[in-house]
């Protein structure tokens, strides 16, 4: 079945720093990925996504390129603010399956001044 | 849009009581699921529908009741709270159709506590 697989966490940086989130999936089909955040309190949002190889999903300063090579879908920012601070789910939706997405168990990011 | 809503916010309840935890979308979506968040676990799908009327298990359905009775409403059920439904319960939507049929549309969560 579809599985996803982060970096396990907490993932602790300065402001400013290189962020990078592993995700890797394995899928039967050919699945849209999805990185959401959670923020403290709060739900989660989605914030960027790729339908197909080689796409890149970008919001928010956050990147991701969907590679199928490799199978992974790594997150990753150039400079991160306390804000940014969060746990972020990387997921997948196998369009050849089930509508239900397959979340990854999450990274907690913190960011410190 | 009020987009997913959740009551309550927070809830305690004793062993062997039930409640009814609500969730509502004004997206007019057709699919609607459960979640559970626990410590570690990350998200586990509870119960999903792909249209009013039409409701099946997830992952872990154990101890958990849904119907959907209309677009909008997508209510869970706990029959009997034990302990180990101590957790953060995610309500979410999707419109179901074109290409962003996926993307789930989060509520805020109803932190349950069962003693």
């Amino acid at each position: 079945g579809d599985s996803v697989t982060q970096m396990e966490g907490p993932v602790t940086l300065s402001e400013e720093a290189f962020l990078t989130i592993n995700c890797t999936y394995t899928a039967t089909g050919y699945p849209s990925l999805f990185w959401y955040v959670q923020y403290p309190g709060e739900g989660l949002q989605l914030l960027l996504k790729a339908t197909k190889a080689d796409d890149k999903g970008s919001n928010k300063g956050f990147e991701a390129t969907y590679r199928k090579e490799t199978t992974s879908f790594h997150l990753e920012k150039g400079s991160v603010q306390v804000s940014d601070s969060a746990v972020y789910f990387c997921a997948l939706s196998d369009i050849g399956g089930s509508y239900i997405p397959t979340f990854g168990r999450g990274t907690s990011l913190i960011v410190h001044p | 849009n009020a987009g997913v809503t959740q009551t309550p916010k927070f809830q305690v309840l004793k062993t062997g009581q039930s409640m009814t935890l609500q969730c509502a979308q004004d997206m007019n979506h057709e699919y609607m699921s459960w979640y559970r968040q626990d410590p570690g676990m990350g998200l586990r799908l509870i119960h999903y529908s792909v249209g009013a009327g039409i409701t099946d298990q997830g992952e872990v359905p154990n101890g958990y009741n849904v119907s959907r009775s209309t677009t909008e409403d997508f209510p869970l059920r706990l029959l009997s709270a034990a302990p180990s439904q101590t957790s953060v319960y995610f309500c979410a939507s999707s419109t179901g159709t074109g290409k962003d049929y996926n993307e789930q549309f989060f509520g805020p969560g109803t932190r349950l506590t069962v003693l």
